[in-house]
């Protein structure tokens, strides 16, 4: 059974901590992304990884760590340094990473993170 | 980066076709169209994409004119299901990567 898993589904932070969003795909996928959506609004990139032990600032990575060990691993870190992380992440994986074109990107089920 | 304009919201009933336009004006020669479909809570789900004329497949109809600064997702009598919103996206290789930029979207909402 192929896809995107992202755990939790659910999560909730105190103020001042730090806490990590997992993101796992086994499609063989070279290029995975991080978005994050606001109520209301479209999906804003974070950060996004081409190729393991690489990865790139998106438009709004202030706040935001990620690593990329693995070919099917991209886990997301928001760190206190985030004034509101209150939002609904989603993890995407997509096939090429410098192919012309554009390939479609697969969305996992998302993490909705609650600051307390 | 091509911008992407499509209405805020639609309303529909069942059984009708449904048809919503996004204008991308400033669409580059090796620009893709693609188009999403997001449940609340849920991640966006591909729907189709093209490049030119008119692409079909088993949910959806894209057409897209000849000078490209509009594309037309047609999804053929719709039901309750299909009340979600929907992203038009353009984009192509960016610094390497496929840049995606979702805007607000359309809100799809279809009544009994």
């Amino acid at each position: 059974d192929g896809g995107i898993t992202q755990s939790p589904k659910y999560l909730f932070r105190k103020e001042g901590q730090n806490v990590t969003l997992s993101c796992e795909q086994n499609l063989n996928h070279d290029a995975m992304y991080w978005y994050r959506q606001d109520p209301g609004q479209g999906l804003r990139l974070i950060y996004y990884s081409q190729i393991v032990n690489d990865f790139q600032k998106g438009d709004i990575a202030e706040g935001y760590s990620v690593s990329r060990e693995k070919k099917e691993s991209f886990p997301l870190t928001v760190t206190s340094a985030q004034k509101n992380p209150t939002a609904f992440y989603l993890c995407a994986s997509s096939s090429s990473a410098g192919r012309a074109g554009t390939d479609t990107q697969y969305f996992g089920p998302g993490t909705r993170l609650t600051v307390l | 980066l091509a911008k992407t304009t499509q209405p805020i919201s639609m309303d529909s009933y069942e059984g009708q076709e449904v048809n919503i336009t996004c204008s991308h004006n400033n669409i580059a020669t090796n620009d893709y169209i693609t188009w999403y479909q997001q449940f609340p809570s849920q991640g966006p789900r591909f729907i189709i994409q093209g490049y030119k004329t008119k692409v079909t497949n088993e949910v959806a109809s894209l057409f897209i004119p000849a000078d490209r600064k509009s594309s037309t997702l047609s999804l053929p009598r719709v039901s309750l299901s299909d009340t979600a919103v929907y992203y038009c996206l353009v984009g192509a290789l960016s610094g390497g990567y496929n840049k995606l930029i979702f805007g607000a979207g359309t809100r799809l909402a279809v009544h009994p």
